[in-house]
């Protein structure tokens, strides 16, 4: 049962131009939401994170988008570098905020390629 | 800025055997995650710990058990190794001074039964 899903495998996208990753998921008890980039052989590394009582955050480059009713997220990246090429995962928790518990779950991964 | 390490960053190992993965969560970090990342999947979450007790558990086999430390340290035992255990196995840790629970990884073992 995947309760986070990328459906894209992989994305293709030119420098300087938007990247659009997106995420589903189908538990209504998550509330935070995280994206995380990861190289070959690396740890994902944390990118940006958003709460369910938002429906936007930004951070340079990035922007995560969250669209409650619709169970949807997406990540934005603009624009993109030849640098930013990795995979990406999407992740979600339950019961976030000072909490000891939240373990993340998460999507199947999406390969961003951005070519120069 | 120190980073969450994990050692060994590679293991090889035969059927049978048993296998010990460390994780040192980053400085004031009070939560410490462990995480399987079989190849082409996402990473599946195992257990968790805060303040030295077990705070969650996911889908971890019996023959595998962890434990905090004092100095907040952590350690994977994994016993009667299996062929389908050879993964990438991470350590997260978190805050929960934190506003919010954002899971900074190590960089991984990888551990290879034979």
């Amino acid at each position: 049962d995947q309760q986070v899903k990328q459906n894209s495998p992989s994305l293709s996208v030119q420098e300087g131009r938007i990247s659009i990753l997106n995420c589903d998921y189908t538990n209504s008890m998550f509330d935070y939401f995280l994206w995380y980039k990861k190289y070959p052989a690396e740890g994902p590394t944390f990118l940006i994170s958003i709460s369910s009582i938002k429906d936007k955050n930004e951070d340079g480059r990035f922007t995560v988008f969250l669209n409650k009713s619709a169970k949807h997220l997406s990540l934005h990246i603009v624009p993109s570098q030849p640098g930013d090429s990795a995979v990406y995962f999407c992740a979600a928790s339950a019961g976030a905020g000072g909490t000891s518990y939240g373990k993340l779950t998460f999507g199947q991964g999406t390969i961003l390629t951005v070519h120069p | 800025a120190a980073g969450v390490i994990q050692s060994p960053r590679h293991l090889i190992k035969e059927k049978r055997e048993t296998a010990t993965l460390k994780c040192y969560p980053i400085p004031r970090h009070d939560t410490v995650y462990w995480y399987q990342q079989g190849p082409g999947q996402d990473p599946q979450f195992l257990i968790s710990f805060y303040e030295k007790m077990q705070s969650d558990k996911g889908s971890i086999p019996d023959r595998f058990s962890a434990q905090q430390f004092s100095d907040y340290h952590s350690e994977l035992n994994m016993s009667s190794l299996e062929l389908g255990d050879s993964a990438l196995y991470f350590c997260a840790s978190s805050s929960t001074s934190g506003e919010y629970n954002e899971q900074f990884f190590g960089p991984g073992t990888r551990l290879t039964v034979l």
